[in-house]
C-alpha cells in the first residue's frame, strides 16, 4: 500500500514567518510531487510541483525533494492570514493517480 | 483561465437510488479524473479515463460505478445504486498530455453528495 504521510497539524505560525510543512512517502517509485492548498469545503488548488532532487522556487512559495530520504517539503515565507488553509502532499508514481496525504492545517495570525 | 467545472454543487439522494455527476475537463486536455473525500478525511483517487477507456480504477471504484464520456466536453461519474458510505465530495480533474511524470491534474469544484 503506497503511502503518503503529513502531520495533520495545525501549525500555527504568526504573519511573515515562514511556514515549513513536512511529507513523507512510501513509494520510491514515485517521480512526481504536488503540493495543492485545500480550503475549507472547497477542492484541492494546484501551488506547485517537484520532480528533482533540490529547491524549486516560485514566488513566495518554495518546494524541497530528497528521493534518498522519500521526502518532500513546502516552505511559505511571509506568511499571510491568506495562506490559512489545509496543505495537501499528492505524489504521482509511473501511473496516473495521485496518492494525497491526509494534509497539514495551517494556521497564520494576524 | 481555463477551469474543470461540475455539476450539480450539491446532489441529495435517497440510498438505492441512481446518480450522475457531471463535469465539464478543460478543454485541450486528454486525461480525466474521479477523486472523492469523505467528510474530514483524504482526497482518495477514484478513476482514470484516457482515449474513451478507463486507464486505471482503485478498489473503490467497483462494479456500482461506471464513467463515461458521452460526448466531446462532458464526463461523467454514475453511481448506480448509492448506499450510505457513498456520501462524499466528489471531484473531477483533467491534465494535458505533458507526456512527462510533471503533468498536473487540475481538479473542479466537487460535488457534495447526500445519501440518505
Amino acid at each position: 500500500q503506497k503511502e503518503v504521510e503529513q502531520n495533520s497539524g495545525p501549525l500555527s505560525v504568526p504573519e511573515g514567518a515562514i511556514a515549513s510543512l513536512n511529507c513523507t512517502y512510501s513509494d520510491r517509485g514515485s517521480q512526481s510531487f504536488f503540493w495543492y492548498r485545500q480550503y475549507s469545503g472547497k477542492s484541492p488548488e494546484l501551488i506547485m510541483f517537484i520532480y528533482s532532487n533540490g529547491d524549486k522556487e516560485d514566488g513566495r512559495f518554495t518546494a524541497q525533494l530528497n528521493k534518498a530520504s522519500q521526502y518532500v517539503s513546502l516552505l511559505i515565507r511571509d506568511s499571510q492570514p491568506s495562506d490559512s488553509a489545509t496543505y495537501l502532499c499528492a505524489v504521482k508514481d509511473s501511473s496516473y493517480k495521485l496518492i494525497f496525504g491526509s494534509g497539514t492545517r495551517l494556521l497564520v495570525r494576524p | 483561465e481555463p477551469e474543470v467545472t461540475q455539476t450539480p454543487s450539491h446532489q441529495v439522494t435517497q440510498m438505492g437510488q441512481e446518480v450522475i455527476l457531471r463535469c465539464v475537463p478543460i478543454s485541450n486536455h486528454l486525461y480525466f479524473y474521479w477523486y472523492r473525500q469523505i467528510l474530514g478525511q483524504k482526497v482518495e483517487f477514484l478513476v482514470s479515463f484516457y482515449n474513451n477507456e478507463i486507464s486505471e480504477k482503485s478498489e473503490i471504484f467497483d462494479d456500482q460505478f461506471s464513467v463515461e464520456r458521452p460526448d466531446g466536453s462532458n464526463f461523467t461519474l454514475k453511481i448506480r445504486s448509492t448506499k450510505l458510505e457513498d456520501s462524499a465530495m466528489y471531484f473531477c480533474a483533467s491534465s494535458a498530455p505533458a507526456g512527462g511524470p510533471w503533468e498536473t491534474q487540475y481538479f473542479g469544484p466537487g460535488t457534495r453528495l447526500l445519501v440518505l
